[in-house]
Formats: C-alpha cells, structure tokens, sequence
C-alpha cells in the first residue's frame, strides 16, 4: 500500500526558530510533492510544491527533496506565532494520484 | 478572482437520511476532487471528476457518489447516512486531470461543508 508517513507532533519550536518538517513516502515512482497548510477550522492551503531532487525555497519557506532517500521535507525560517498549524504533505504515486500524509501540528512559541 | 464554493458550510442529518453538498470550482477549473477529513483518517480521497466524467475513486462504499456537470460544478451525495460519516467534506479544484501536467496537481480548495449525523 502506498502510504505518506509524517510525524503527527505536536513539534514545538520557539519563534524566530528554524521548523524542520518532515515526510517520507513508499512509493519509488513518485514524482510531485507539495506542502499543505491548514489552520484549525480552515482547508488546506498549498505553500508549494517541489519536483526535482535539492532545495527550492519561497521566501521563509524551503522545500527539501531526496528521491534516492524517499524523504521531502520542509524549513520554515523565523518561525512565527502565525506559522502555528497543522502541515501536510501530498506526493503523486506512479499514477499520479495523490497521496495524502497525516499531517504534523507545529506550535510555535511566542 | 472567486475562490472555491461549497455548501452548505453546516448541516446536520440523522441516520438513514441522504444528504447532497455542492461545490463550484475557481472559473477555469476543470477538475473537481472530493475529501473527506476526518480526525483519525486525515484527508480520504473520495473522488475526482473532469469533464463531467468520474477520472478516480477512492476507497469508499458505494453510498458515497458524485457528478459534474458541464460548467464543471459539481455534487456529491452520500445516501444512506451513518454516524461514521460525520467530517468535513472538502472540495478541492484544479486546472485540468490529475496527472503528468506538472500543474495538473496543485489544488485549491473550498471551505469545506461539515456533516454532522445524529
């Protein structure tokens, strides 16, 4: 079964902090990977999306890819009170369909 | 630019009942995908529907279906309602068909609809 695995947390990281997310998937043929973000109350909201292996990185957010390990992960830089949410990750399979993490809830400290 | 439309937001049903929620996608969108969120199962893909045919389907009994019509808009309707299918259902909306297309998996989503069952 494909599956997308992220720790559920909570991670608590003190503001101004660097939060490290992270996500690993099973299945070898994956080829997409995004970062939701999804307040309590709210719907998921893309942060972004990454394609190739290395670094991509969107103002405090970066996105960190390693195909061969199976792991896509995502800093946040100068964590804020307002980076305080639940952080999922999706990854298309072989066929292109997404699969869906859990999610981690991230706090951060004030 | 609208975003994504669903309702209604809240509803609330009893058991045995059957209930249809609604969702316009962003003007343009032609791929409609439904969730269901739960706290103990996270997002569960239902279905995803572009130019008014059903492309996937999750893992979910047949009570649970859809439809879209030409304007893209689309419905779902659980028949049958059991207290297992309280959640939030999301609708999501994106360009085109799930797929290659690097952008065909970037998806915006609704609000939400959440379903209580009593």
């Amino acid at each position: 079964q494909k599956e997308v695995e992220q720790n559920s947390g909570p991670l608590s990281v003190p503001e101004g902090a660097i939060a490290s997310l992270n996500c690993t998937y099973s299945d070898r043929g994956s080829q997409s990977f995004f970062w939701y973000r999804q307040y309590s109350g709210k719907s998921p909201e893309l942060i972004m999306f990454i394609y190739s292996n290395g670094d991509k990185e969107d103002g405090r957010f970066t996105a960190q890819l390693n195909k061969a390990s199976q792991y896509v992960s995502l800093l946040i830089r100068d964590s804020q009170p307002s980076d305080s949410a639940t952080y999922l990750c999706a990854v298309t399979d072989s066929n292109y369909q997404l699969i869906w993490g859990a999610g981690t809830k991230l706090i951060i400290k004030p | 630019k609208a975003g994504v439309t669903q309702t209604p937001r809240y509803l609330i049903k009893t058991r045995g009942q059957q209930v249809t929620l609604s969702c316009s996608p962003i003007s343009g969108h032609r791929s409609v995908s439904w969730y269901q969120q739960t706290p103990g199962q996270g997002l569960q893909f239902l279905f995803e529907y572009f130019s008014e045919t059903q492309r996937n389907k999750g893992n979910f009994p047949g009570r649970f279906s859809g439809r879209q019509f030409s304007n893209s808009r689309s419905e779902m309707n659980v028949s049958t309602l059991e207290l297992g299918d309280s959640a939030l259902y999301l609708c999501a909306s994106s360009l085109t068909q799930q797929g290659r297309y690097s952008g065909a998996n970037v998806l915006t989503f609704g609000a939400g609809s959440r379903l209580t069952v009593l």
